[in-house]
């Protein structure tokens, strides 16, 4: 079984800051692992996922990502927070196998001061 | 665009009314999937199905059922509503091929039952 595990279920940055949003996974055979985004009243977007090829990923918006298997981590980052970058965000798990059934985290919304 | 069309943003019933909400999509994806969406716990997976008339329970079924019966359209029911299923629903496709296949969302249904 997997699972996810999103510390912080709200991050503050002021605007121009450091984004770190973390992110801890479980999976008893080699993962796919996504970060999605959701702004107010819409729908999830892919922002990004890892699928066993480079471990850094990088997504739109200036996001990144790095696998880091001997954490179970893939934490996300941006160098410089945007006011429009304010959201919730998700990461999630799935096998990498038939099915492809994904195990969301939490969730962690981000609000960005100016 | 590709796109998930959630044909009711909001909703407002009363508890023991029967719900309906509808999900089409365009992409002649084959696996269609209905989430709950809830502060701090994440999306939870309510129902998914693979094919036309195929459905599969997913993490939390109970109160709800589905229905596809065209490949582009998959309804969620709440045969008897109650307060407890007041939520956010998310509808989301993806297709049938092997590898991390991205789900696409549509912007979900707010439900308040009174």
């Amino acid at each position: 079984a997997q699972s996810v595990t999103q510390l912080g279920s709200h991050v503050s940055v002021s605007e121009g800051a450091l984004v770190l949003l973390r992110c801890n996974y479980s999976s008893s055979v080699p993962p796919y692992l996504f970060w999605y985004v959701q702004y107010p009243n819409q729908g999830l977007q892919l922002l990004l996922k890892y699928t066993s090829a480079a471990t850094l990923v990088k997504g739109i918006n200036g996001f990144e990502a790095e696998f880091k298997k001997s954490e179970t981590s893939f934490h996300l980052t941006k160098p410089s927070a945007h006011m429009s970058d304010a959201a919730e965000y998700f990461c999630a798990v799935s096998d990498q196998g038939a099915g492809n059934m994904l195990t969301f985290g939490g969730g962690t919304r981000l609000m960005v001061k100016p | 665009d590709v796109k998930v069309t959630q044909s009711s943003r909001y909703l407002v019933k009363r508890t023991g009314e029967k719900v309906f909400l509808e999900c089409v999509q365009d992409m002649d994806h084959e696996n269609m999937f209905w989430y709950r969406q809830d502060p701090g716990l994440g999306l939870r997976l309510i129902y998914f199905s693979y094919d036309v008339k195929m459905k599969e329970k997913g993490d939390i079924p109970e109160g709800y059922s589905v229905s596809r019966e065209k490949k582009e359209r998959f309804s969620l029911i709440l045969e008897s509503a109650s307060t407890n299923q007041t939520s956010m629903y998310l509808c989301a496709s993806t297709g049938q091929g092997k590898g991390a296949n991205v789900l696409t969302f549509g912007a979900g249904s707010r439900l308040t039952v009174l």
